[in-house]
């Protein structure tokens, strides 16, 4: 299957301060990735939709001036936590689908490794 | 609400045995079904897709599909130790669920015991 990849797999900040997380399709190219937020025991639940050259579209309840979303190519989008507090503590994770020219969406999605995020 | 059914367990299941996991979904136009595995700390793989009824089969995994009861299941035949994980159901719609056109389940939180 594709690759997604992500970084940092784990980050540990001061409140207060900002944090910036890459996710990269290595080997296509993605007009769309989505980030998702998990907190422990929970499910998946995504917070926006990242889209190449335009603005991200966000979720009902997601702050998108705190979770800053910037998709500059067909390949990166980076996820920025402002002055990140301690309850935005939580496990990160980007994905992408990888649609040949043509072909139908079958909605598959391929996860990056996740980052793990705490702030103290 | 389109919502996606999953018994969060945990499912204790012996080596060697059958673990079968079920979901439920509630949107009769959901098109795609994707059973995830997640281990503690990781994101989620993506371990078997269906888009048709009936079964499909993939080394000691096998998917089925019954759209008209509105239910997707995963079996894992000869369980291993390594299997232990959550494993998330998807339902995917061309239009509807999330802006990703997906609904996750909560996932079902498999122990295969040695």
């Amino acid at each position: 299957g594709a690759v997604v990849s992500q970084h940092p797999s784990r980050v540990i900040c001061k409140s207060g301060t900002s944090v910036k997380i890459e996710c990269r399709s290595l080997d296509f190219q993605a007009t769309t990735m989505f980030w998702y937020r998990q907190f422990p025991k929970q499910s998946l639940m995504l917070m926006a939709t990242s889209n190449e050259g335009s603005k991200a579209t966000y979720e009902q309840g997601v702050e998108k001036d705190k979770f800053l979303i910037n998709h500059a190519s067909l390949t990166l989008s980076t996820l920025t936590v402002t002055s990140a507090h301690p309850e935005d503590s939580s496990f990160y994770i980007c994905s992408a689908r990888s649609t040949p020219a043509g072909a139908l969406n079958t909605g598959e999605l391929f996860f990056g490794e996740g980052s793990r995020l705490t702030v103290l | 609400q389109k919502e996606v059914e999953q018994n969060s367990g945990p499912l204790s299941v012996p080596e060697g045995a059958i673990a079968s996991l079920n979901c439920t979904y509630s949107d009769r136009v959901s098109q795609s079904f994707f059973w995830y595995r997640q281990y503690s700390g990781k994101s989620p793989e993506l371990i078997m897709s269906i888009y048709s009824n009936g079964d499909k089969e993939d080394g000691r995994f096998t998917a089925q599909l019954n759209k008209a009861s509105q239910y997707v299941s995963l079996l894992i035949r000869d369980s291993q130790p390594s299997d232990s994980a959550t494993y998330l159901c998807a339902v995917y719609m061309y239009s509807g669920g999330g802006a990703d056109g997906l609904t996750f389940g909560k996932g079902t939180h498999l122990i295969i015991q040695p």
